[in-house]
């Protein structure tokens, strides 16, 4: 059974640094890409990128770009995304997705539970 | 900025059919675009159903259906149930071969 799941919800303050993790199970880790997924109230869901876990090659959304990093770590099947500095505006329910197939293009199919980030003063 | 357009709110009755659309700012939608679509119900996290156009999951309903239609991809219901009262997200590849997906704002069906 395909399973993705996520580190539990974060309250951290502005400024703080983060890494939420993402652990698989029941398929090849490396043969399928792993993404994140933004959702907001305001703002809905939002693509932020996919790592390929055999050799991090990764892809962001330009609007994330620069502003978070996606890695994986093969040894325990398990994709992070973290921030180094916090903002309010990150306050926001993330989910990660695997890929439908080895082509990352294609979609996704299975998605974890979600982390909900909380970020406040 | 690249934005991805869908029908904010659908009814449809029990046993009917519903069409739900997805338009890109960019032009038509093509195959090329790989539309993705997921259900999403309250406190639930989304649930694919329909990828590159019109491929099911294994656990997709066949009532679902995925398409090309009119220049938008498409979500078609046929004999709705109750429960496939949810938000709906198309989801739309706009190429450069970096991570540039783009979903749409989602379209609330009601089921009545």
């Amino acid at each position: 059974e395909v399973q993705l799941v996520q580190s539990g919800a974060e309250v951290k303050k502005p400024g703080e640094s983060l890494r939420i993790s993402c652990q698989t199970s029941g398929y090849s880790f490396t043969t399928y890409w792993i993404g994140w997924v933004r959702q907001t109230p305001g703002k809905g869901l939002e693509w932020v990128g996919i790592i390929s876990p055999s050799d991090s090659n990764t892809k962001y959304s330009p609007s994330f770009q620069g502003l978070v990093i996606i890695s994986v770590d093969k040894s325990i099947s398990t994709a992070y995304l973290q921030w180094s500095s916090l903002e309010a505006s990150d306050t926001a329910m993330y989910y990660c997705v695997k890929s439908a197939s080895s082509s990352w293009y294609l979609g996704s199919d299975y998605w974890g539970q979600g982390t909900l980030v909380t970020v406040s003063a | 900025q690249t934005v991805v357009t869908q029908e904010p709110s659908l009814t449809v009755s029990p046993g009917g059919t519903v069409t739900l659309t997805c338009a890109s700012s960019t032009g038509a939608v093509t195959s090329g675009y790989y539309p993705n679509w997921f259900q999403q119900k309250p406190g639930q996290a989304p649930r694919a159903l329909i990828y590159s156009t019109s491929n099911k999951h294994s656990w997709t309903p066949a009532r679902f259906s995925g398409s090309l239609l009119g220049g938008k991809a498409a979500l078609t219901l046929s004999g709705v149930q109750p429960e496939d009262e949810a938000d709906y997200y198309c989801l739309v590849y706009h190429g450069g071969g970096q991570g540039n997906w783009v979903f749409g704002g989602g379209t609330k069906l009601t089921v009545l």
